[in-house]
């Protein structure tokens, strides 16, 4: 079964501070699809990015980042100068086929930062 | 990406009383789903719901609990039914592109249902 794993509960940093947020997944397919996701607190989700398994190229949008490494299953997500609209819960989320051609959004238990000024 | 929303956006209900969410899209989908994230927890899927087609609900959630519809292409309901005090929750649903599960899933605003 396929599992995503986000250690750090809670993460505080001073604006202007780089935070990096872990992400380790586990699954048994050669194809899948990871994902992350930001809940500020007003709720709502937000699509951040999505990478595919064959992909391992290194992504950057502005301040976020993400490396992905298949070695050590994990896709990291690092914030350069952090300001406190970055504050959220962040998601880290695996896609996984099932019963063959059946795809599950598996989401880690999140990862709550929050900026101080 | 898709233009969703929901209603309501926020309830209050009694024990024992029933709601219905709905959530819509502004194009039509293939494949919408309903996920349930209990007070300072993550994100659990409740069913997937695709048009035409009876609802498929993940283990731990029951159909006579949770009945679904989906009558078309951009629009769906969810039923939380008898509800008690543990089904205080965000109910957010989200909808998928390319038919296949694997594309990306983009949220509703979600619904705070607290239950007295």
């Amino acid at each position: 079964a396929q599992k995503v794993t986000q250690a750090q509960t809670e993460i505080s940093v001073v604006e202007k501070e780089d935070v990096t947020l872990d992400c380790v997944y586990e699954t048994r397919d050669t194809t899948y699809y990871l994902f992350w996701y930001k809940q500020p607190p007003s709720g709502e989700l937000v699509f951040l990015i999505r990478r595919n398994s064959f992909d391992e190229q290194n992504e950057i949008s502005g301040r976020y980042s993400w490396n992905f490494q298949k070695s050590t299953s994990s896709f990291n997500f690092t914030i350069t100068a952090s300001q406190v609209v970055d504050s959220a819960v962040y998601f880290c989320a695996l896609s996984e086929a099932y019963g063959g051609s059946n795809y599950k959004l598996t989401f880690g238990k999140g990862t709550l930062l929050t900026v101080n000024p | 990406s898709a233009v969703i929303s929901q209603k309501p956006s926020r309830d209050i209900c009694q024990r024992g009383t029933s709601l219905t969410i709905q959530c819509q899209v502004d194009s039509q989908v293939t494949m919408m789903f309903w996920y349930r994230q209990q007070p300072g927890q993550s994100l659990t899927l409740i069913a997937t719901a695709n048009q035409g087609s009876e609802a498929t609900y993940e283990s731990g959630f029951v159909i006579d609990k949770f009945p679904i519809s989906r009558p078309n292409l951009t629009f769906s309901t969810l039923t939380v039914s008898n509800m008690s005090p543990e089904d205080s929750s965000i109910y957010l649903c989200s909808v998928e592109g390319s038919g296949q599960g694997w594309d990306t899933q983009y949220f509703g605003p979600g619904t705070r249902l607290t239950v007295l």
